[in-house]
Order: C-alpha cells, then structure tokens, then sequence
C-alpha cells in the first residue's frame, strides 16, 4: 500500500506563477486535507474535504484553491504564488466513524515549495 | 491564534532520560488529543491519543497524562532513545469535527 502520496517533492517558483501540489491516497478515505507547515508554527489547515465533490476552507486559505473530483485525490492549486507561500505542504487522509473524533490522519511526505 | 499552547520549542536530554512536552488548551469543546511524531523529511504520524475521561495512557516508553481542570496534557518519554529524536506535535478536536488544532511542535534531541 502506498498510502498518501505528494509529488513534486521540492519545488521553486518565481513570484507570480502558478502550480499544483499533486495528492493522491490508495486507502479510500473520504476526508482529505491540506496543511501548510512553517517553522515554529505547527500545522495550518489550508483546506479540506469530506467526499468527492465537497470542499471547505480551512484556517489559512488565501491563495489556494482545491478540488476534489475523486475519492482518491485532492489537487492544491497556487494561482499566483507569493513569498508568503514558501512552506512545507502536507496532504492528509483519514476515514472518521460516524459521531466519532479524527482517530488517525495519516500524512504524505510532503512538498517542499519555496517562492522567490 | 493557536488554539493548542505548545511547550518547549525543544529540548535536548541524555540516553536513557525523561522528556517532557507539555500542551495547554482553551476550548472545552474539545474531545480527542493526540501527539503526532515527525522524523526529518517525513510527515507527522500518529503516535499516541487520550480522550478526556482518562487522566493517563502508556503506551510503551510513552504516556500521556490529561488534566481536565487544567485543560492541559503532556507527553512524557520514559528512557529517551537516540531513535525518539524527532518533532513531537499536539494537537486536539472536537467531537464530529474532523479537523484538528496543532501545537507549534517541539523538536527532541536525544545525545548518546
């Protein structure tokens, strides 16, 4: 089982331009999610979804848009990327029980992304 | 704004000794608190969890201890290995609320 997957595993971009952060999971999870990871700072929820065709934002969603046309993935789009924007990115995979907590999200590696 | 408090930002400790991570929380909504471990270069996994009608839970060398009171809980790490070296997070939800609140981390080291 492959698990989370993320590619690029590094990127740089110039300011202005535009990529996705690719996530695709192999466990048939519902909910996916996308947090940004900056030193000193934990983990920021950039978005999230509870099934294909739903997304919501998170605490940090400026400057990003999701998808999620399948159960499997979960695209990060930057449109126009700005400095700011330089962070770890992790996708994340769970599959809650009704009326229960999170029990486990389970992380992908992570794409490191500086904008200059 | 943080929801969870995180403290240290790191430590260093001996082979063989006690680490101490201690968070603190406002929101008593809150339900489910686990500690997620990072290594360099891969992202965080779950390590242990406690929910808030237990005031202790040991897995192995690791043992989480809950104040509801307080709204703190800490992780504690019995005989530190040079293997337990990594970025321990908190963090904590809200039951039917699948999104969870990380603390800032604190990066362990361990010296041989």
């Amino acid at each position: 089982n492959a698990g989370v997957t993320q590619t690029p595993k590094f990127r740089i971009l110039k300011i202005g331009q535009s990529m996705t952060l690719q996530c695709t999971q192999d466990m048939n999870h519902n909910y996916m999610y996308w947090y940004r990871q900056d030193p000193g700072m934990g983990l920021k929820l950039i978005y999230y979804s509870v099934g294909a065709g739903i997304t919501d934002k998170g605490e940090v969603p400026n400057g990003y848009n999701v998808s999620r046309s399948t159960t499997e993935d979960f695209p990060l789009r930057l449109e126009l990327a700005a400095p700011s924007q330089t962070s770890v990115y992790f996708c994340a995979s769970s599959f809650p029980l009704e009326g229960s907590t999170n029990e486990k999200l389970f992380f992908g590696s992570g794409t490191q992304l500086s904008v200059l | 704004q943080q929801q969870v408090k995180q403290s240290p930002q790191s430590l260093i400790v001996q082979k063989g000794g006690i680490s101490i991570i201690n968070c603190a929380y406002e929101n008593t909504a809150f339900d489910y608190f686990p500690w997620y471990q990072q290594f360099p270069g891969k992202g965080p996994a779950l390590l242990i969890a406690i929910r808030p009608d237990v005031s202790e839970k040991k897995e192995g060398r690791f043992t989480i201890s809950f104040n509801k009171s307080a709204k703190q809980f800490s992780l504690h790490i019995m005989d530190s290995q040079p293997g337990d070296s990594a970025t321990y997070f908190c963090a904590a939800s809200i039951r039917g609320d699948y999104k969870l609140s990380f603390g800032a981390g604190t990066t362990v080291t361990v010296r041989a």
